[in-house]
């Protein structure tokens, strides 16, 4: 069973302020990653994606790979009120390349 | 361009009846993927179709649950005889081609209440 783990939250943060998501998951054999931002009652939309270990940066966001823990991370600079939302976190599954597996997404709030 | 779409965008239904669920995906992308989202859950894969090869039902919960694409476009989930715990929001998304480095771009949702 593969699995991907984040903090449910709410993680609330100061506007200005860096968030920091995180995310675990079971199969080693995982070859991409991406991040995801939910409103509410919206459909996901991608923030990031990241295939090798290491940090990957676009704009505020900062993906972090380290494939030897298992654990992706999601550094958001200067937080933003309109950042406030559900971020999900996805990774493939090595033996099906399309087949994201989705952990349950951690709550941010930025506070103005 | 247009993005994903998908019809309708509510349905309150009956438990006992069936509904069928229609996504449009991004022309030129060959991957279609229906999810499912509950209440506090996450996403949750159905089923996956790329092209003319066999569709991948691995994620499709039981067999009340159904899914066809014609002519690598447009694709229709059904549920057969809905349950109570069918209740969700069922989520389209298509890609590219399909492949691990693929972007899935997702569509509104249906927003489906069994009663």
């Amino acid at each position: 069973q593969k699995e991907v783990e984040q903090n449910s939250g709410p993680l609330s943060v100061p506007e200005g302020a860096i968030a920091s998501l995180n995310c675990t998951y079971s199969d080693r054999v995982s070859q991409s990653f991406f991040w995801y931002r939910q409103y509410s009652g919206k459909s996901p939309e991608l923030i990031m994606s990241i295939y090798s270990n290491g940090d990957k940066e676009d704009g505020r966001f900062t993906a972090q790979l380290n494939k030897a823990s298992q654990y992706v991370s999601l550094l958001i600079r200067d937080s933003q009120p309109s950042d406030s939302a559900t971020y999900l976190c996805a990774v493939n599954g090595g033996g099906s390349n399309y087949k994201l597996t989705f952990g349950k997404g951690t709550l941010l709030t930025v506070n103005p | 361009g247009a993005g994903v779409s998908q019809s309708p965008s509510n349905k309150v239904t009956e438990k006992g009846k069936d509904v069928e669920l229609r996504c449009d995906p991004i022309s030129g992308h060959t991957a279609l993927y229906w999810y499912r989202q509950s209440l506090g859950q996450g996403l949750e894969f159905l089923i996956y179709f790329q092209g003319n090869s066999a569709p991948d039902k691995s994620g499709l919960p039981s067999d009340r649950f159904s899914a066809e694409r014609t002519g690598g476009s447009v694709s229709t989930l059904t549920i057969q005889r809905t349950q109570q715990e069918d209740s969700a929001v069922y989520l389209c998304a298509s890609s590219l081609r399909g492949g691990f480095t693929d972007t899935q771009y997702f569509g509104p949702g249906t927003r489906l209440t069994v009663l």
